[in-house]
This record gives structure tokens, sequence and C-alpha cells, in this order.
């Protein structure tokens, strides 16, 4: 079973600049998630997806930050302006349905160094 | 409202020692409970999952976890330390009545010395 694929796996960027990452679920999977981890602290849940509606973006900065998953499969994650703040790894995740019994699964992530 | 605290941000076991990894939560609802290791430049993997049924869980590489709802704890254990074991672990919560929104606690470090 392929896992998330996530890319870039690195990306530095000046601030004020924009960037998009990209993440691909496990087939089936109808919820997708979006996860911001600074170094030194937990991943912090950005943005969730059920198909191609969002559950949850009470957390995501919508002044810079937006997210699609127009076809309820893939999704980008995209910073506008970028922020010195912004560096972190950014993880996709993915499950069946978000029942609260199912594992969730992650990509890679990528790391983003804004400088 | 929910949230995960990790009681030690670094961990140091000598190899062959017995692992513990404490982790308390907080919920409004019935959560799940879940233990994930990150190791450097990989991604997340969970070693093991509490959804109400046993509250002794037990995971892969050995590892275990005990269910204690009096004491909202959701402690990791390994009763033989391997240094393939050092990496980054996180303690998980969620519940379905919350959108199945999970929160992660901010980590601890485990070093495995030879």
């Amino acid at each position: 079973e392929a896992g998330v694929a996530q890319s870039p796996r690195y990306k530095i960027i000046e601030k004020r600049q924009s960037v998009a990452f990209w993440c691909n679920p496990i087939s089936g999977h109808a919820t997708l998630y979006w996860y911001q981890q600074i170094l030194g602290q937990g991943p912090k849940l950005l943005i969730q997806f059920q198909n191609n509606g969002v559950v949850d973006d009470s957390q995501l900065p919508k002044d810079r930050f937006s997210a699609e998953r127009l076809k309820g499969v893939d999704s980008t994650l995209k910073i506008q302006p970028a922020k010195l703040e912004d560096s972190a790894v950014y993880l996709c995740a993915s499950s069946l349905l978000g029942q609260q019994s199912t594992e969730a699964f992650f990509g890679q992530g990528t790391r983003l160094t804004v400088v | 409202a929910q949230s995960v605290t990790q009681l030690d941000s670094h961990v140091s076991v000598s190899e062959g020692t017995p692992v513990l990894l404490r982790c308390n939560y907080s919920s409004s609802y019935s959560p799940s409970l879940f233990w994930y290791v990150q190791h450097p430049n990989k991604g997340l993997q969970l070693l093991l999952k509490y959804t109400s049924a046993a509250t002794l869980v037990k995971g892969i590489n050995g590892f275990e976890a005990e269910f204690k709802k009096s004491e909202t704890s959701f402690h990791l254990t390994k009763p033989s330390a391997h240094m393939s074991d050092a990496a980054e672990y996180f303690c998980v919560v969620s519940a379905l009545s919350n959108a199945g929104k999970s929160t992660f606690g901010d980590g601890t470090t485990l070093t495995v010395k030879p």
C-alpha cells in the first residue's frame, strides 16, 4: 500500500515570498489533515478536510495560509506571503472518514525555511 | 476542549533498562489516545492506540501503554530499551465528538545509551 506522498521535501524561501506544498493521501482515505510542526513542538492541526469539504480550519492563519482539496483527493497548502515564523515542517496525514478509532497515516513532511 | 501534557521533554536510559514516557490528557469527550514515534527525517509512525476497549494496550516493537481514567494518564512503557528506540515520541488525544480532531503533546526525546 502506497503511503501519504508529499512534495517537496525541503524548501527555502525569502520572507514575503509565496510557497505551495502538495499532498497525495492514501487511496480511499476521505479525511486529510495538514499539520504545522515547529522545531521542539508537537504537530499543530492547521486544517482538516472530509472529502473536499473543510471540517476544521480554526487554527489556520487565513490572512496568509490557504488550502484546497478540489476533487477530494490530493491537496495543496499555500502560504502567501511567508514570514520568518512560518519556518517549520508541514505534515500531511490521511485517515478513513476521520473516525476516532482510525489511525492517521503521515507523510514525511515538507521542511520549510524562511530566511 | 482537549489537551495533552507530556511530562518529560527528555528521557535518557541505558540499553536493556526499562523505558517510561509519561502522558497526561484532558478531554471533555470520551477520548481515543495514541502514541506516535518519529525518527529523524522520517514520518510519524503509530506505536499503539486506545479506543475504549482494553485499558492495557500493546503496540509494536514491545511498547505498551495503560489507560487510567482516574489519573487521566496514558503512559508508554517498554521493559528493555534498544538503541533503535532512540527517537521523538508523541502522545495524542482525539475524540469523535470533537470532529475527530487530534491534539498532540510537545513530545519526549528518548535517548538510549550503550
